[in-house]
């Protein structure tokens, strides 16, 4: 069974910086993109980074060039997103999602980052 | 970048069949993906290259795609249906995925 389960939310202020870990397993992890997409509360999705199977091609959101930093672990099945200079905007709930061709297949339960004073 | 266009609501009748459009300029060039997302809970891939559907969710799912419009078909609607879904598509010019706003599907 693919379990995806992310951790390192929490509250945080603006400006500030946090990181996000997802574990992966059930699946052979090394094989996939991996994403992750965020949902601010109450709104819809949006999609963040993701990350080519050997770390090689990273690619963001405009909004978030140059303050995240996608990266993995391929020997420790896990997906990260540094987050720096946070803002009020960033508040969100952060699925981690693996990606096969153009979809994003299975999803983490979410872990909810909060940006304010 | 490309934009994706969802109605907000849909309202149903169970056991009727609820059809849910995104819109998107010539967005029957690209393959569309669906997700259903209940409240609380994680998206879960629904329909994916249009048409196609993931082991495990029923044949009243279907998808089609042409011209302007991608549409999610949903027959002999349950209320476990309601829920919110959303359109995707893969952006080449920024290399990610594009997502429609969200439509409310609401079982009556």
């Amino acid at each position: 069974e693919v379990q995806l389960v992310e951790s390192g939310g929490g509250l945080v202020q603006p400006g500030g910086s946090l990181r996000l870990s997802c574990a992966a397993s059930g699946f052979t992890f090394s094989s996939y993109w991996m994403s992750w997409v965020r949902q601010a509360p109450g709104k819809g999705l949006e999609w963040v980074a993701n990350i080519k199977q050997d770390g090689s091609e990273k690619y963001y959101v405009d909004s978030v060039k140059g303050r995240f930093t996608i990266s993995r672990d391929n020997a420790k099945n896990s997906l990260y997103l540094q987050m720096n200079s946070l803002r009020a905007e960033d508040t969100a709930v952060y699925y981690c999602a693996s990606s096969r061709d153009s979809t994003f297949d299975y999803w983490g339960q979410g872990t909810l980052v909060t940006v304010s004073s | 970048s490309y934009v994706l266009t969802q109605p907000p609501s849909v309202s149903v009748a169970p056991g009727k069949t609820a059809r849910i459009t995104c819109g998107g300029n010539n967005i029957g060039s690209k393959s569309v993906h669906w997700y259903q997302q209940k409240p609380g809970q994680a998206p879960v891939l629904v329909i994916y290259y249009d048409s196609d559907r993931p082991s495990g969710i029923p044949e009243r799912f279907s998808g089609s795609n042409s011209g302007n419009t991608a549409t999610l078909t949903i027959s002999r609607v349950e209320a476990g249906d309601e829920a919110d879904y959303y359109c995707q598509v893969w952006d080449s010019s920024s290399n990610g995925g594009v997502f429609g706003g969200g439509t409310k599907l609401t079982v009556l």
